[in-house]
Formats: C-alpha cells, sequence, structure tokens
C-alpha cells in the first residue's frame, strides 16, 4: 500500500519568497506518479503539477516546481515569488501505473504574507 | 465543459436516513472515485471504478454503496446516515493511470 506523509502542518511565507513544501512517499513499485494539488478556502481541488516516476527531469510548471529526490522518495514542491492568492492548503498525492488509486497526503496550509 | 459536477454542494441529514451523492462527468473518463476529507486526514478514498459496471472498495468504504451503469454517472449511496460521516466528499474522473484526476466542487455533508 503507498503511503504519503507531508510533516508540515502549516507555512508562513512572505510575498514574492520561494517556499519548499516536503513531501515523502513510500512504495514497493518502479512505476508510479506523483501529483500536487491545491485547495484554496473556497474548497475546489486544483491540479498543479504531475512527476512520473521515470521523468529524469524535475516537472515544472509556471511558478511551480517538483524536486524529485527517487532514491530518497521525495517530491517536494516549490512555489516561487509567493502570491497572496498561493494561501491555500495544499496536497501531495501518489497513484502506482497498475492501480488507479490516489492516495494523498494530510496536506500543508501554505499562508502568504504581504 | 462542465468537467465533473457534483450534486448537491449541501446537505444536512438526521441520523439513520439515506440520501444519494450524485456525481457526473461529461469527459468520457473510465476511472471514477469518491473520497472524504476529514481535517488532518487529506481525502482517503472511499469506493472507485475501473469502468461501467465495475467497483470496488478503497480505504473507507463501510457505510456507503456504489454503483455504475453508465460511464458518465457514478453516485454515492449513503444507507443509514451516522455523524460519522459528516465530512466533506469529493467525486473525481481521470482518462488513464497516467494522468491527474479531475475533482468535482464537493459536497459538504452535515449529519445531526
Amino acid at each position: 500500500a503507498q503511503k504519503i506523509t507531508q510533516t508540515q502542518p502549516g507555512m508562513f511565507v512572505q510575498e514574492k519568497e520561494a517556499v519548499t513544501l516536503d513531501c515523502t512517499y513510500d512504495t514497493s513499485d518502479q512505476s508510479y506518479g506523483l501529483f500536487w494539488y491545491k485547495q484554496p478556502s473556497s474548497g475546489e481541488m486544483i491540479f498543479l503539477i504531475y512527476q512520473g516516476s521515470y521523468d529524469e527531469q524535475n516537472a515544472t510548471e509556471g511558478r511551480y516546481s517538483l524536486n524529485f529526490q527517487k532514491a530518497r522518495k521525495s517530491a517536494n514542491l516549490v512555489i516561487s515569488a509567493s502570491q497572496l492568492g498561493d494561501s491555500a492548503m495544499y496536497f501531495c498525492a501518489m497513484k502506482t501505473h497498475n492501480d488507479y488509486k490516489l492516495s494523498f497526503g494530510a496536506g500543508t496550509t501554505v499562508t502568504v504574507r504581504a | 465543459n462542465a468537467g465533473v459536477t457534483q450534486t448537491p454542494k449541501f446537505q444536512v441529514l438526521k441520523t439513520g436516513q439515506s440520501m444519494t451523492l450524485q456525481c457526473a462527468q461529461d469527459m468520457n473518463h473510465e476511472y471514477m472515485s469518491w473520497y472524504r476529507q476529514d481535517p488532518g486526514m487529506g481525502l482517503r478514498l472511499i469506493h472507485y471504478s475501473v469502468g461501467a459496471g465495475i467497483t470496488d472498495q478503497g480505504e473507507v468504504p463501510n457505510g456507503y454503496n456504489v454503483s455504475r451503469s453508465t460511464t458518465e454517472d457514478f453516485p454515492l449511496r449513503l444507507l443509514s446516515a451516522a455523524p460519522s460521516q459528516t465530512s466533506v466528499y469529493f467525486c473525481a474522473s481521470s482518462p488513464n493511470l497516467n494522468t491527474e484526476a479531475f475533482f468535482g466542487q464537493g459536497t459538504r455533508l452535515t449529519v445531526v
């Protein structure tokens, strides 16, 4: 079974600074995908970024990048140049490629200060 | 594009009542799933389906039933509501194993 760990319940970051959200995972499968979702106070789940276990390059999407360290089983999300609108809950998730089930971490709340 | 549509958005039930949370997607995705979100616990998988006529249990299936008669619809039934089922429920769909899941807007359910 997959397990996702997010050890930071909450973080504060100053506007325009970068913030790193930690995510570690545990799986015995070699083929898997890692996802980050954002949940603002309005409640919807917004997909941010995806990293496949065989991808050689770290994924990037605009101000979001994923620091993927396969040997350490970590998939940290980096948000650069934080904006007030980045204040939200962020979830790390994983699914293996032989199974549709998406397993989530407990989430990290990010608060961006002006 | 509507994407994944959940109804209702809010619901209050009395203990012991039954109800169905509706989920529909218009993207022709084979895989659909239901999650519940509770504070400090992330999203936990209740039931999922890999296609019409095929369903299976997730991590927390007790007290819930599902069926998948069409590709588009995946309703979640609460058989006899309990206060422990107070939660936010999300329906999601995805086209294949390697892509992200698309989520509905969520249903906030309170059982009193």
